[in-house]
């Protein structure tokens, strides 16, 4: 049972773009998510939270948005850069515990 | 900081054989997470422990997968005996989360992963 799912395996958006990646989750216990991203032959980095009681958290270029009565998360990349070409995994969480769900993973290409 | 440890990075062993896999946390962390990733499940968390107590183990997939953590700087995972459907890439990861249970979702840190070949 997959309690965080990312449907789309793959992403292409021109430099300069937006990048939209998705995430819904089933799990109504979750009040924390993350995001992180993963280079090639490195670890899984974290890269912006948010928490159940706000719908919106940017940081810089990147905007996680949360709409809970639709159990989804997104991640908006303005503007889009060909640095940003990784693999982005989503995660839900929630209070006093430990452990993170995490998505299959989204493969983005940026194109210059 | 070094950050998270992983040895070796590559290991490519046949079916039956044991496999090891070590790690090494980030200094003053006291909870590391043992993960598994695969294209059709993602990162799924294998085991985790808290001050070097293994607390949860209910991902371990089989009796065939055992992990240890001897010291607050050492981890292993080890497979025996090995399974094609074994092949993956392992990610060790630790954070600075207070003591079981009372604790915070605080940020996980990886390390850069062990990926296994099974033959």
């Amino acid at each position: 049972d997959q309690q965080v799912k990312q449907n789309s395996p793959s992403l292409s958006v021109q430099e300069g773009r937006i990048s939209i990646l998705n995430c819904d989750y089933t799990n109504s216990m979750f009040d924390y998510f993350l995001w992180y991203k993963k280079y090639p032959a490195e670890g899984p980095t974290f890269l912006i939270s948010i928490s159940s009681i706000k719908d919106k958290n940017e940081d810089g270029r990147f905007t996680v948005f949360l709409n809970k009565s639709a159990k989804h998360l997104s991640l908006h990349i303005v503007p889009s850069q060909p640095g940003d070409s990784a693999v982005y995994f989503c995660a839900g969480s929630y209070s006093g515990t430990y452990k993170y769900i995490f998505g299959t993973g989204t493969r983005l290409k940026v194109l210059a | 900081d070094a950050g998270v440890i992983q040895s070796p990075r590559h290991e490519v062993t046949e079916m039956g054989q044991e496999v090891t896999l070590r790690c090494k946390p980030i200094s003053g962390h006291n909870s590391l997470f043992w993960y598994r990733q695969t294209m059709m499940r993602g990162l799924e968390l294998l085991i985790y422990f808290n001050n070097n107590v293994p607390i949860d183990d209910s991902g371990m997939p089989e009796d065939r997968f055992s992990a240890k953590m001897p010291n607050a700087s050492f981890s292993t995972l080890k497979i025996q005996p090995s399974e094609p459907r074994d092949s993956a890439v392992y990610f060790c990861a630790s954070s600075p989360s207070g003591s079981y249970p009372n604790f915070s979702t605080d940020t996980q840190y990886f390390g850069p992963g062990t990926r296994l070949t099974v033959l």
